[in-house]
């Protein structure tokens, strides 16, 4: 069975500085792929960044980088230059290589920004 | 371009009622996922549907059902409600079943009284 672990309830952070969010997972497939999302507290969830368990290179997206280390199961999520507008609940989640989008989400992680 | 909408965006009901949750996926969107995702925790899968059939289903039991339509917007029915149902139900869409994005709607507040 896939699971996710995000160990860090809270995290603070200074506006303009870098912060990172722990994803450990766990799975017995050779195929998946590893996700992070923002859910404001409007609920919706936004997609930010996809990373293939085949791909070569971490992924990136704007301010958003996965550092992606296979072999320590590990998925983080790096925001930099945090803006307030970061103020959210960060979830990591995975699906298996079936083909299905069926994600298994981690308990997330709140990001507080401070001016 | 509208999003994913989902109707109501609140609701209360009361222990053994049924209750019936709408989703209209992104345009252009054919599959859509359901997802329960109760206070302080992450979502969990229910079921997805893809031509209007159930293709895949999480841990949930019978009383949760579903439907899509073909229009592809979907429908989440929950039957013989508990307590423990209360949780916010969100609804994605993607592009096929195996889409690497799935766009979320903003979620139906289930209270259960």
């Amino acid at each position: 069975a896939q699971k996710i672990t995000q160990t860090q309830p809270g995290m603070f952070v200074q506006e303009k500085e870098a912060v990172t969010l722990d994803c450990t997972y766990d799975t017995s497939d050779p195929s998946y792929g590893l996700f992070w999302y923002k859910q404001p507290s409007s609920g919706e969830m936004i997609f930010l960044i996809y990373q293939g368990s085949y791909d070569q290179q971490n992924a990136t997206e704007g301010r958003y980088s996965l550092n992606f280390q296979k072999a320590r199961k590990s998925a983080n999520l790096v925001i930099s230059a945090s803006q307030l507008g970061d103020s959210a609940m960060y979830f990591c989640a995975m699906r298996d290589g079936t083909g299905f989008q069926k994600l298994v989400f981690g308990t997330g992680t709140r990001l507080l920004v401070s001016p | 371009d509208a999003g994913v909408t989902q109707s109501p965006t609140h609701l209360i009901k009361t222990r053994g009622q049924q209750v019936t949750l709408r989703c209209s996926p992104k345009s252009g969107h054919d599959t859509v996922s359901w997802y329960q995702q109760a206070l302080g925790q992450g979502p969990q899968f229910i079921f997805q549907y893809y031509e209007e059939e159930e293709r895949q289903r999480g841990n949930f039991p019978d009383r949760f059902s579903g439907h899509q339509f073909p229009n592809y917007s979907s429908e989440l029915n929950v039957n013989a409600l508990l307590l423990g149902d209360s949780a916010l139900y969100l609804c994605a869409s993607s592009l096929g079943p195996g889409d690497t994005e799935a766009f979320f709607g903003q979620g139906t507040r289930l209270t259960v009284v």
